[in-house]
């Protein structure tokens, strides 16, 4: 069975780091494209980040507008494990943030968001 | 980046049938697959459609997923309604131009 958990949300003032992770198990986690999506309060879903497999053979990695420069999305194999690292965060920052799967294991997959984690809370605020 | 347009809510009985349409506003919407998710209230989002038309395992197949060219829209449709289908559903592509991911708005369902 597939398994997302994130972790690492909590609450930071405006300007401050976090490191958010996933730990990603019941899958060959090196073989699949990720993606981190937030949601607002009251919101809807907004994508953030995405990740390709490590058997891609450029491996390239995508943000949104709104976080580019700001957030890094990476991945740690070894420890089955994805990562969104904030920096200079703002108060619309402020959401839940999911840790997603991809639904195939191949590049054409890409795009095709299939399994989510429960989500972390991060509160942006002084 | 295309916009996908859903309308904000729908209402149906319970035994009822229902569909939820998600409009992409540029490009063809075969051109990417569609995928729809429910997110009930205080919960995570769940995958109900993948691929247009492919459901995950476990979800039932009251629950399927279409394209229509004509309108450029992708639909999600429920049959044989019940009440824990209350939630909010969301559709989702991918713009293969911009390589950016595209959520819908997200449409209340209300079975009452």
């Amino acid at each position: 069975e597939v398994q997302l958990v994130e972790s690492g949300g909590g609450l930071v003032q405006p300007g401050g780091s976090l490191r958010l992770s996933c730990a990603a198990s019941g899958f060959r986690f090196s073989r699949y494209g990720m993606t981190w999506v937030r949601q607002a309060p009251g919101k809807g879903l907004e994508w953030i980040a995405y990740i390709t497999s490590v058997t891609s053979v450029t491996s390239p990695i995508y943000y949104a507008d709104s976080v580019k420069g700001r957030f890094t999305i990476s991945r740690d194999t070894a420890k089955n494990a994805l990562f969104l690292q904030m920096n200079n965060v703002r108060t619309e920052d402020t959401a839940v943030y999911f840790c997603t799967r991809d639904a195939r294991d191949t590049t054409s997959s890409m795009g095709v968001i299939h399994s989510w984690g429960h989500g972390t809370l991060v509160t942006v605020s002084s | 980046n295309f916009v996908l347009t859903q309308p904000p809510s729908v209402s149906e009985s319970p035994g009822k049938t229902v569909s939820i349409s998600c409009t992409r506003s540029s490009g063809r919407i075969a051109a990417n697959y569609v995928q729809w998710f429910q997110q009930r209230p205080g919960s995570s989002p769940t995958t109900v459609i993948y691929e247009d038309d492919q459901r995950p395992s476990g979800v039932p197949d009251r629950f399927s997923g279409s394209i229509d060219s004509s309108s450029n829209s992708a639909s999600l449709t429920i049959s044989g309604l019940m009440t824990e289908d209350e939630a909010d559903y969301y559709c989702q592509s991918y713009d293969s131009n911009s390589i950016h991911w595209v959520f819908g708005g997200g449409t209340k369902l209300t079975v009452l």
